[in-house]
């Protein structure tokens, strides 16, 4: 089946750039996603990028994705202590694919 | 509205009770999911509602019974739940239920089976 891969966990400094990175299987998305998820929430659609595109920023958000690596990246930039959640990025190969998720720790 | 409201917010049962979560969206959305997340790990599909028929059934025991009385509301009948089916229950809904479609998510039910 598909596997989805992130690292669990990322601690970066208040103002800072967070890197979240994503490896996936089964390229055949036609859309890869990143979702945010807060203590106790569900789960809020951050962006997403087209598989035919390469990066795509959305204000402090920019995406990067390799499909030759099959490697999705994830950028904040001047992290912010609201930025601290569960980052999971999804593919949707299938079905709608979820990866491990990457706890953002913000610290001041 | 782009909300996606679930009820209860949490919700504590015993083994041998009948309870239901209920989901409900206003946004013209067709296709509805619900999902399963234990702690510290990604949510797992559980059930697909596409035009209000069910279309994905990802194995799930028949102690979970999803209902889709309607395009903008989706029930999940609990029975005879077990310790381990205690989770976060998520509610979800797209569009129109195809491959690619963003999905709107719920805040969650927080189930705990005693």
């Amino acid at each position: 089946g598909e596997d989805v891969e992130q690292s669990l966990f990322l601690s970066v400094r208040e103002g800072d750039s967070s890197v979240i990175n994503c490896t996936y299987t089964d390229s055949s998305s036609t859309y890869l996603y990143w979702y945010k998820q807060e203590p106790g929430a569900g789960l809020q659609l951050l962006t997403y990028i087209f598989s035919n595109m390469d990066m795509k920023q959305d204000q402090r958000l920019t995406v990067l994705l390799n499909k030759k690596d099959k490697h999705l990246s994830l950028r904040i930039a001047d992290t912010q202590t609201g930025d601290s959640a569960i980052y999971f990025c999804a593919d949707t190969a299938s079905k709608l694919t979820f990866g491990t998720g990457t706890r953002l720790q913000v610290t001041l | 509205d782009t909300e996606v409201t679930q009820t209860p917010k949490h919700l504590v049962m015993g083994m041998t009770n009948k309870k239901s979560l209920k989901c409900e969206q206003h946004m013209g959305h067709r296709a509805m999911y619900w999902y399963k997340q234990k702690a510290k790990k990604p949510p797992e599909l559980m059930f697909v509602y596409s035009y209000e028929k069910l279309s994905i059934n990802e194995s799930v025991p028949s102690r979970f019974s999803p209902e889709c009385p309607n395009s903008s509301l989706l029930n999940l009948h609990l029975h005879a739940l077990q310790p381990e089916d205690s989770a976060l229950y998520l509610c979800a809904s797209s569009p129109g239920g195809g491959r690619d479609e963003k999905l709107f998510f719920g805040s969650g039910t927080q189930l705990s089976v005693l």
